[in-house]
């Protein structure tokens, strides 16, 4: 089973509004990383949140987590058409020493 | 900064072939890891290695073999190419013990 999530497959938006994509997770973390995947790319990590924050920003990216509920969001501003990707979050597996990624939610914004 | 290559970009072969896929980094990181993606599918981990020499089998290691000769090159072999194993192959590297890991472009495999 899987053990992180993002809860859409696919969300699309205008330039200039707002995107949410929402992951879901199994296991206790130390850490959730938020990466980004664009078309014929390897994904690139985004945000990172420690167990102990509850919310992360960097520049137009807010990523929230909630460690009671097992749950994390990433939430984009005045998207972009170069937003256009597939958004993926990843936990630690145990051990720490490799990722567990979710299946990821297609993000496509148009003009 | 730094930079991960994958070689090939495009790897076709045949059902029952060995086929070797490369990768190189050089952020001079300690750890390496081979993931396998799948249309419409999250990164599934084949293998990774904490440092030289070291191996260490992911959840999909079954029907792979790697190699890790040299602290800034891990190769991944498919030692029988079977149909439904068409995907993408991404390998990342990461400093030992951190959680942020840097993807090369990946490779696109299809089996005929």
């Amino acid at each position: 089973s899987q053990l992180a999530e993002e809860n859409l497959w696919a969300l699309s938006v205008h330039e200039g509004e707002s995107v949410t994509v929402n992951c879901s997770y199994k296991t206790s973390i130390t850490a959730l990383q938020w990466y980004r995947q664009k078309s014929g790319e390897g994904p690139a990590q985004l945000i990172l949140i420690r167990s102990n924050e509850r919310e992360k920003r960097n520049g137009r990216l807010r990523a929230t987590l909630d460690t009671s509920s097992q749950s994390s969001s990433l939430s984009i501003t005045a998207t972009r058409c170069e937003d256009t990707a597939v958004y993926f979050c990843a936990t630690d597996a145990e051990g720490g020493r490799a990722l567990i990624f979710g299946t990821g939610t297609t993000v496509s914004v148009s003009p | 900064g730094g930079i991960i290559t994958q070689t090939p970009k495009f790897l076709i072969g045949q059902e029952g072939q060995k086929l070797t896929l490369k990768c190189q980094q050089n952020f001079n990181h300690d750890t390496m890891y081979w993931y396998r993606q799948d249309s419409g599918k999250g990164l599934r981990l084949i293998y990774y290695s904490i440092t030289e020499n070291d191996l260490q089998k992911g959840d999909l290691s079954e029907g792979y073999d790697a190699s890790r000769e040299k602290k800034s090159s891990f190769s991944l072999t498919v030692t029988s190419a079977q149909k439904n194993e068409m995907a993408v192959f991404l390998c990342a590297s990461s400093i030992r013990g951190a959680h942020e890991q840097y993807f090369g472009p990946g490779t696109r495999l299809t089996v005929l």
